[in-house]
């Protein structure tokens, strides 16, 4: 079947605009996370969504980030005033449940300029 | 806190070596589990094995085995008769029960096999 899906591939801004980020889950999995991961780096924890609500978002580095999942399907992470430290390649994934084996996307590489 | 710590950075190895990639772990809970990931070049991760707190057996797919132990709080991996395909980033991560299920991933290490 297919798996974990996110669109753009790539996006290039410059600093002080508004991107939105796009994720599509494995069908069937109630369970989302978006991670963030720099060069080098493993990805970080920025928030994880249970069905509709977001369960946990305390790897939001800040109040310029925010992310949806309104009908507990697609969910788009939104960053509002982008800055330069914002670049990195941001990665969704999705699981059957909190303690199932995560599945993750191929990734948006954000580059703000 | 929750950590993982990769030690190793970068190994490289000639191809049909036997590789063994480092993972301790720290946490305080009693229930978490553990996996690991590949990261090839193409930049998608690839999930390899879960394994929880309670289960120590040692685990072997094909070419790849896994040696939990608590003791040491490390959870290692084998690749044996490595091929070049084998060349990625591998990541080991942790995921504890009283955090939501976010996954807390070590540094990475960069595996290079050479023919």
């Amino acid at each position: 079947g297919a798996g974990v899906s996110q669109t753009p591939s790539n996006k290039v801004t410059e600093k002080g605009k508004y991107v939105e980020l796009r994720c599509d889950p494995i069908s069937g999995h109630t369970a989302l996370y978006w991670y963030r991961q720099s060069l080098g780096q493993g990805p970080e924890f920025l928030i994880y969504f249970q069905g509709t609500g977001a369960a946990d978002d305390s790897g939001l580095p800040n109040d310029r980030f925010f992310a949806v999942r309104p009908e507990g399907s697609v969910s788009t992470l939104k960053i509002q005033r982008t800055e330069r430290g914002d670049s990195a390649v941001y990665l969704c994934a999705s699981s059957l449940g909190p303690i199932n084996e995560q599945f993750f996307g191929p990734g948006t590489r954000l580059t703000v300029l | 806190a929750q950590k993982v710590t990769q030690a190793q950075t970068e190994i490289s190895v000639v191809e049909k070596e036997d590789v063994t990639l480092d993972c301790v772990y720290e946490t305080r809970d009693t229930t978490y589990y553990l996996f690991w990931y590949k990261q090839p070049p193409s930049g998608e991760l690839v999930f390899l094995i879960r394994r929880n707190s309670f289960d120590e057996q040692n685990e072997i797919s094909g070419r790849y085995s896994w040696n939990f132990q608590k003791s040491t709080s490390s959870f290692n991996f084998t690749i044996t008769a490595s091929q070049v395909v084998d060349s990625a980033v591998y990541f080991c991560a942790l995921l504890y029960t009283g955090a939501n299920s976010k996954l807390t991933f070590g540094k990475g290490i960069t595996l290079s096999v050479r023919p």
